[in-house]
């Protein structure tokens, strides 16, 4: 197992196309998160999974994102009709949260996306 | 409202000076505080959590309650220090969602 793994590292698109990421976690980890990070920001969550039940869902999220986790191991995030507003680095995160690790999180290398 | 304030966005020392990264919090819960670290062209890695109170690669945080602050200090910079921080609060009441400040770039100069 290398870590977290992301396809694809790089995603170039037009307005109003569909774009869809994937996140592999580590193996055996049941939380996976997903975070957007734009320029000067800090990551900015988005949702989260703990297996494959989706618990949270950012307020900040329009109804264009939608996230699966099926099965409860590898995660995609699709974002409909793009905008360019949209453009940013998209994180994901694994964790094992049981009673001794309250999660320390492995992030993966992240996919950027260019709304043109 | 739940919110983590870095209020450097750029920190620079000179090698052997000593550091402190700034970051306050509000959380009306019982917080558990990271700092994560971002080398050039690597991902966002675990530095240290509060809960461990440990010393990684030298650098130490307190979490200081009162003051709703968990900063992070070296007091010998190197010039591997060099990097992007950023500090996280994990959520624990109801559900497990982290938040992060906007980061604070080191720069240890030569």
């Amino acid at each position: 197992d290398t870590g977290v793994s992301q396809d694809p590292r790089h995603k170039i698109t037009k307005r109003g196309q569909n774009v869809t990421f994937r996140c592999d976690p580590i193996s055996e980890h049941n939380r996976l998160y997903w975070y957007r990070q734009t320029l000067g920001q800090g990551p900015e969550f988005l949702t989260y999974f703990q297996n494959e039940a989706q618990l949270e869902k950012s307020r900040l999220l329009s109804d264009r994102f939608s996230a699966e986790r099926p099965k409860g191991s590898f995660s995609t995030l699709e974002i409909q009709r793009t905008e360019q507003g949209d453009s940013a680095m998209y994180l994901c995160a694994s964790s094992i949260m049981g009673l001794v690790s309250r999660g320390e999180q492995y992030f993966g290398p992240g996919t950027r996306l260019t709304v043109t | 409202a739940q919110r983590v304030t870095q209020p450097e966005k750029l920190l620079s020392v000179f090698k052997g000076a000593p550091v402190e990264l700034k970051c306050n919090y509000s959380y009306s819960g019982s917080p558990e505080l990271f700092w994560y670290v971002q080398y050039s062209r690597q991902r966002l890695q675990l530095l240290l959590r509060h809960i461990s109170r440990e010393s990684i690669k030298g650098f130490t945080a307190d979490l200081n309650k009162g003051e709703t602050s968990f900063h992070l200090k070296k007091p010998f910079a190197q010039e591997e220090d060099s990097a992007m921080y950023y500090c996280a609060l994990l959520t624990t009441s109801g559900t497990y969602k982290y938040i992060f400040g906007t980061g604070t770039r080191l720069k240890v100069l030569a």
